[in-house]
Protein backbone atom coordinates (compact mmCIF):
# COMPACT_ATOMS: atom_id res chain seq x y z
CA UNK A 1 0.00 0.00 0.00
CA UNK A 2 1.36 3.46 -0.98
CA UNK A 3 1.60 5.54 1.86
CA UNK A 4 1.66 8.82 -0.35
CA UNK A 5 -0.90 8.97 -3.01
CA UNK A 6 -0.04 11.76 -6.03
CA UNK A 7 -2.74 12.84 -8.62
CA UNK A 8 -2.43 13.41 -11.42
CA UNK A 9 0.72 10.91 -12.89
CA UNK A 10 1.38 12.71 -16.17
CA UNK A 11 0.63 16.58 -16.52
CA UNK A 12 0.94 18.21 -20.40
CA UNK A 13 -0.23 21.59 -21.02
CA UNK A 14 0.59 24.71 -22.54
CA UNK A 15 3.09 27.99 -21.40
CA UNK A 16 1.10 30.06 -19.23
CA UNK A 17 -1.75 27.38 -18.19
CA UNK A 18 -2.48 27.11 -14.74
CA UNK A 19 -2.31 23.36 -12.52
CA UNK A 20 -2.67 22.08 -9.57
CA UNK A 21 -0.82 18.16 -8.34
CA UNK A 22 -1.85 16.63 -5.19
CA UNK A 23 -0.79 14.16 -2.40
CA UNK A 24 -2.62 12.27 -0.68
CA UNK A 25 -3.31 9.69 2.46
CA UNK A 26 -5.30 8.16 5.16
CA UNK A 27 -2.50 8.82 8.06
CA UNK A 28 -1.95 12.35 9.77
CA UNK A 29 1.86 13.99 8.79
CA UNK A 30 3.45 15.99 11.35
CA UNK A 31 5.00 17.61 8.13
CA UNK A 32 5.01 17.16 4.75
CA UNK A 33 7.57 18.27 1.94
CA UNK A 34 7.43 18.76 -1.41
CA UNK A 35 10.61 18.25 -4.25
CA UNK A 36 11.65 18.63 -8.05
CA UNK A 37 13.75 16.43 -9.42
CA UNK A 38 14.93 17.33 -13.17
CA UNK A 39 15.60 14.88 -15.81
CA UNK A 40 18.94 13.17 -15.05
CA UNK A 41 19.70 15.17 -11.56
CA UNK A 42 18.05 14.79 -7.97
CA UNK A 43 15.69 15.68 -6.20
CA UNK A 44 15.52 19.60 -4.43
CA UNK A 45 13.59 20.37 -1.94
CA UNK A 46 11.24 22.98 -2.90
CA UNK A 47 9.34 23.42 0.66
CA UNK A 48 8.09 21.75 3.76
CA UNK A 49 4.35 22.65 5.50
CA UNK A 50 4.33 21.67 9.41
CA UNK A 51 0.92 23.33 10.25
CA UNK A 52 -2.79 21.99 9.30
CA UNK A 53 -4.32 24.41 6.52
CA UNK A 54 -0.59 26.35 6.24
CA UNK A 55 -0.63 27.59 2.79
CA UNK A 56 2.99 28.78 1.21
CA UNK A 57 4.10 30.31 -1.68
CA UNK A 58 6.92 30.45 -3.60
CA UNK A 59 7.18 32.98 -6.01
CA UNK A 60 4.33 31.06 -8.84
CA UNK A 61 3.81 28.09 -6.60
CA UNK A 62 1.73 27.62 -4.06
CA UNK A 63 1.52 24.83 -1.43
CA UNK A 64 -1.37 24.14 0.55
CA UNK A 65 -1.26 21.88 3.75
CA UNK A 66 -4.99 20.45 4.56
CA UNK A 67 -6.85 20.66 8.10
CA UNK A 68 -6.55 17.48 8.53
CA UNK A 69 -2.79 17.73 7.69
CA UNK A 70 -3.76 14.29 5.64
CA UNK A 71 -3.43 15.79 2.11
CA UNK A 72 -1.27 18.94 0.17
CA UNK A 73 -1.64 20.50 -2.76
CA UNK A 74 0.81 22.41 -5.17
CA UNK A 75 -0.44 25.19 -7.40
CA UNK A 76 1.47 26.78 -10.07
CA UNK A 77 0.43 29.72 -11.84
CA UNK A 78 1.16 30.59 -15.58
CA UNK A 79 3.24 27.46 -16.00
CA UNK A 80 6.50 27.80 -17.57
CA UNK A 81 8.27 25.22 -19.44
CA UNK A 82 11.13 25.71 -16.98
CA UNK A 83 8.66 23.91 -14.52
CA UNK A 84 9.16 21.05 -16.18
CA UNK A 85 10.18 17.98 -13.81
CA UNK A 86 8.55 15.77 -11.48
CA UNK A 87 7.19 16.66 -8.30
CA UNK A 88 7.38 14.54 -5.10
CA UNK A 89 5.86 14.56 -2.26
CA UNK A 90 7.74 13.32 0.92
CA UNK A 91 6.93 12.92 4.38
CA UNK A 92 8.44 10.88 7.76
CA UNK A 93 8.73 7.28 7.90
CA UNK A 94 8.07 5.97 11.67
CA UNK A 95 7.09 8.24 14.60
CA UNK A 96 11.08 8.57 15.24
CA UNK A 97 11.03 10.91 12.23
CA UNK A 98 14.52 8.89 10.80
CA UNK A 99 13.53 8.44 7.20
CA UNK A 100 11.23 10.32 4.48
CA UNK A 101 9.66 8.16 2.20
CA UNK A 102 8.16 9.14 -1.28
CA UNK A 103 4.89 9.33 -3.60
CA UNK A 104 5.42 8.48 -6.97
CA UNK A 105 5.13 11.62 -8.58
CA UNK A 106 3.33 13.71 -10.84
CA UNK A 107 5.72 14.13 -13.72
CA UNK A 108 4.44 17.93 -15.54
CA UNK A 109 5.51 19.04 -18.99
CA UNK A 110 5.56 22.19 -20.15
CA UNK A 111 5.43 22.89 -23.44
CA UNK A 112 5.83 26.85 -25.60
CA UNK B 1 25.91 25.20 0.02
CA UNK B 2 25.65 21.71 1.08
CA UNK B 3 27.20 19.17 -1.62
CA UNK B 4 26.12 15.41 -1.85
CA UNK B 5 28.44 13.59 -4.44
CA UNK B 6 28.18 10.38 -5.54
CA UNK B 7 31.04 8.57 -6.57
CA UNK B 8 30.48 7.71 -10.21
CA UNK B 9 27.07 9.12 -12.46
CA UNK B 10 27.16 5.81 -14.88
CA UNK B 11 28.06 2.27 -14.62
CA UNK B 12 27.85 -0.58 -16.17
CA UNK B 13 28.26 -4.18 -14.31
CA UNK B 14 28.05 -8.01 -15.44
CA UNK B 15 25.61 -10.21 -13.51
CA UNK B 16 27.51 -11.48 -10.53
CA UNK B 17 29.78 -8.38 -9.61
CA UNK B 18 30.47 -6.76 -6.62
CA UNK B 19 29.12 -2.90 -7.07
CA UNK B 20 29.95 -0.09 -4.62
CA UNK B 21 28.14 2.95 -4.70
CA UNK B 22 30.16 5.90 -2.66
CA UNK B 23 28.57 8.89 -0.95
CA UNK B 24 29.85 11.83 0.34
CA UNK B 25 28.41 15.37 1.98
CA UNK B 26 30.27 17.94 3.17
CA UNK B 27 28.23 19.30 6.33
CA UNK B 28 28.81 16.95 8.90
CA UNK B 29 25.04 15.32 8.53
CA UNK B 30 23.77 12.66 11.22
CA UNK B 31 21.54 11.05 8.61
CA UNK B 32 22.68 9.60 5.18
CA UNK B 33 20.12 7.18 3.15
CA UNK B 34 20.74 5.35 -0.07
CA UNK B 35 17.16 5.44 -2.52
CA UNK B 36 16.51 3.50 -5.66
CA UNK B 37 14.31 5.20 -8.22
CA UNK B 38 12.33 3.06 -11.12
CA UNK B 39 10.07 4.76 -13.53
CA UNK B 40 6.29 3.93 -11.71
CA UNK B 41 7.53 2.95 -8.55
CA UNK B 42 9.13 6.30 -7.20
CA UNK B 43 11.81 6.61 -4.78
CA UNK B 44 12.50 3.59 -2.32
CA UNK B 45 14.46 3.82 1.27
CA UNK B 46 16.74 0.73 0.46
CA UNK B 47 18.97 1.77 4.10
CA UNK B 48 19.67 4.91 6.17
CA UNK B 49 21.96 5.53 8.66
CA UNK B 50 21.58 7.69 10.98
CA UNK B 51 25.49 7.70 13.05
CA UNK B 52 28.69 6.16 12.00
CA UNK B 53 28.65 2.41 12.11
CA UNK B 54 24.63 2.58 12.60
CA UNK B 55 22.35 1.19 9.94
CA UNK B 56 18.86 0.74 9.70
CA UNK B 57 16.78 -1.31 6.46
CA UNK B 58 14.24 0.53 4.79
CA UNK B 59 11.42 -0.67 2.47
CA UNK B 60 13.76 -2.63 0.39
CA UNK B 61 17.25 -3.90 1.72
CA UNK B 62 17.14 -7.44 -0.17
CA UNK B 63 20.33 -7.59 -1.85
CA UNK B 64 22.31 -4.56 -0.83
CA UNK B 65 24.46 -3.87 2.06
CA UNK B 66 26.00 -0.74 3.41
CA UNK B 67 28.71 1.16 4.98
CA UNK B 68 29.12 3.59 7.36
CA UNK B 69 32.72 3.73 8.79
CA UNK B 70 32.80 7.57 8.45
CA UNK B 71 30.23 10.24 9.39
CA UNK B 72 31.09 11.62 5.90
CA UNK B 73 30.74 8.33 3.82
CA UNK B 74 27.92 6.41 3.29
CA UNK B 75 28.42 3.34 1.09
CA UNK B 76 26.12 0.98 -0.98
CA UNK B 77 27.08 -2.24 -1.76
CA UNK B 78 25.66 -5.09 -4.18
CA UNK B 79 27.30 -8.26 -3.36
CA UNK B 80 26.51 -9.86 -6.17
CA UNK B 81 24.39 -7.83 -8.89
CA UNK B 82 21.62 -8.63 -10.68
CA UNK B 83 19.56 -7.49 -13.98
CA UNK B 84 16.84 -6.43 -11.56
CA UNK B 85 19.24 -4.09 -9.84
CA UNK B 86 19.20 -1.55 -12.98
CA UNK B 87 18.13 1.47 -11.65
CA UNK B 88 19.04 4.85 -10.57
CA UNK B 89 20.33 4.68 -7.37
CA UNK B 90 20.26 8.21 -5.04
CA UNK B 91 22.18 9.26 -2.10
CA UNK B 92 20.87 11.82 0.44
CA UNK B 93 22.00 13.68 3.84
CA UNK B 94 20.42 15.68 6.20
CA UNK B 95 20.13 16.51 9.99
CA UNK B 96 16.71 17.24 10.61
CA UNK B 97 14.41 15.11 7.97
CA UNK B 98 12.90 18.89 7.37
CA UNK B 99 15.91 19.55 5.12
CA UNK B 100 17.35 17.16 3.27
CA UNK B 101 19.85 16.96 0.48
CA UNK B 102 20.24 15.03 -2.70
CA UNK B 103 23.49 14.00 -4.90
CA UNK B 104 22.46 13.90 -8.55
CA UNK B 105 22.12 9.92 -8.90
CA UNK B 106 24.58 7.21 -10.33
CA UNK B 107 22.99 5.20 -13.31
CA UNK B 108 23.70 1.63 -12.77
CA UNK B 109 22.96 -0.72 -15.22
CA UNK B 110 23.43 -4.34 -14.79
CA UNK B 111 24.23 -6.93 -17.72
Amino acid sequence: TQLLEQSPQFLSIQEGENLTVYCNSSSVFSSLQWYRQEPGEGPVLLVTVVTGGEVKKLKRLTFQFGDARKDSSLHITAAQPGDTGLYLCATTLNQAGTALIFGKGTTLSVSS
Amino acid sequence: DVKVTQSSRYLVKRTGEKVFLECVQDMDHENMFWYRQDPGLGLRLIYFSYDVKMKEKGDIPEGYSVSREKKERFSLILESASTNQTSMYLCASSILLDTIYFGEGSWLTVV
